[in-house]
């Protein structure tokens, strides 16, 4: 399709694990972006691509948390030895334009929803 | 400090029937943009309306309408003739002032149930 998406949906891990989710946004969209969504929270920013460099990564909780977009078009974010709080929806978003233009819709890919047991 | 807040966090609603959600914000920045997104219970995020802060005129997209009060800085959202489809959860948005790539940052969300 020609939408954004994820993968996996569904992840389940054991606290300690090594995960990476993986985020296909649409093409020829400069920038790319993560959102952790807690349950019944709003998704909260993570960090920002534009094309290959990562611009903002200022969201990212902790040195866990590692994102990489290295040919400026598929994405990973990696948490390395998870633990229970990072159980959460992991949305990536992508749009057309880069900068701080004036409007630039993001499009919300379906998410992947990590739990940590 | 919140930047974002929606203090509605359930509604009820009639089928046919209007809703509000309302949205209230904080910026010292002149130029911005609010967004309002609506996430069904499959999760992805479906952008709804826009509203930039010099338009002078409220955004309105089919039966969504934008309620833009810059002075209060709130930004409402009005669903007019509410379809059980609507029933979901409610996203206000700012994009923040000078953010490199206009990261968002949402508010709390509002769970709206249409009832038949």
């Amino acid at each position: 399709g020609a939408g954004v998406s994820q993968s996996p949906r569904y992840k389940v891990a054991k606290r300690g694990q090594d995960v990476a989710l993986r985020c296909d946004p649409i093409s020829g969209h400069v920038s790319l972006f993560w959102y952790q969504q807690a349950l019944g929270q709003g998704p909260e920013f993570l960090t920002y691509f534009q094309n290959e460099a990562q611009l903002d990564k200022s969201g990212l909780p902790s040195d866990r948390f590692f994102a990489e977009r290295p040919e400026g078009s598929v994405s990973t974010l990696k948490i390395q030895r998870t633990q229970q709080e990072d159980s959460a929806v992991y949305l990536c978003a992508s749009s057309l334009g880069g900068g701080t233009g004036y409007y630039n819709e993001q499009f919300f890919g379906p998410g992947t929803r990590l739990t940590v047991l | 400090a919140q930047k974002i807040t929606q203090t509605q966090p359930g509604m009820f609603v009639q089928e046919k029937e209007a809703v509000t959600l309302d949205c209230t914000y904080d910026t010292s920045d002149p130029s911005y943009g609010l967004f309002w997104y609506k996430q069904p219970s499959s999760g992805e995020m479906i952008f709804l309306i826009y509203q930039g802060s010099y338009d002078q005129q409220n955004a309105t997209e089919g039966r969504y309408s934008l309620n833009f009060q810059k002075a209060r800085k709130s930004a409402n959202l009005v669903i007019s003739a509410s379809q059980l489809g609507d029933s979901a959860m409610y996203f206000c948005a700012m994009r923040e002032p000078g953010a490199a790539g206009n990261k968002l940052t949402f508010g709390g969300g509002t769970r709206v149930l249409v009832k038949p």
